[in-house]
């Protein structure tokens, strides 16, 4: 039980698009969806946290009109990447909470801005 | 301002013995911490989780010890097992909270044969 699924599990784009990802549990209900970023050899960033329905809650430093976050349904948040740079290269991954304090996490997106 | 600090990047274990893996913390508010275990390119598996009201919590060959007084918690492995070789990450959350966890930097676990 408690799979999170992530698409693509890598995407390459041209600078000045934007990339959208999903987020999907697949076998149970998620309240709070939460989206991290890793850059290479360093630890996990939480970028924001989402709940079904409502608006997600992003963290300081993070660009909520660059990084635009859906949480649709129970099992299903979306975060776009939106007039992606270079320096959006990185591993997005993204969790799931379904009412336990545990968060299960997807295997990741490579993304890569060119 | 790091609240949830690996001071070890990396620890080499042999085959058979005991990893421990240590974790601190700087914000007395947490109260549930969790364990993660990370292969490059993947997202991290949960493996183990205790909360404030507990120092130990035993899950097979995993157990997380925890020492409020000194903001302090650890992961026992035993036996160690090849497989075992990974990047390990805690974490920290509050409950009532956002919930939203701190991870701290991660310690790179090689088991050598």
């Amino acid at each position: 039980g408690a799979v999170v699924s992530q698409h693509p599990s890598w995407v390459i784009c041209k600078s000045g698009t934007s990339v959208k990802i999903e987020c999907r549990s697949l076998d149970f209900q998620a309240t709070t969806m939460f989206w991290y970023r890793q850059f290479p050899k360093q630890s996990l960033m939480l970028m924001a946290t989402s709940n079904e329905g409502s608006k997600a809650t992003y963290e300081q430093g993070v660009e909520k009109d660059k990084f635009l976050i859906n949480h649709a349904s129970l099992t299903l948040s979306t975060l776009t990447v939106t007039s992606a740079h270079p320096e959006d290269s990185s591993f997005y991954i993204c969790s799931a909470r379904s009412g336990t304090w545990e968060q299960y996490f997807g295997p990741g997106t490579r993304l890569t801005v060119t | 301002d790091q609240q949830v600090k690996q001071n070890s990047p990396s620890l080499s274990v042999q085959e058979g013995r005991i990893s421990i893996l240590n974790c601190d913390y700087t914000n007395s508010m947490f109260d549930y911490f969790l364990w993660y275990k990370k292969y490059p390119a993947e997202g991290p598996t949960f493996l183990i989780s205790i909360s404030s009201i507990k120092d130990k919590n035993e899950d097979g060959r995993f157990t997380v010890f925890l020492n409020k007084s000194a903001k302090h918690l650890s992961l026992h492995i035993v036996p160690s097992q090849p497989g075992d070789s990974a990047v390990y990450f805690c974490a920290a959350g509050i409950i009532q909270g956002a919930q939203k966890l701190v991870f701290g930097q991660g310690t790179r676990l090689t088991i050598n044969p």
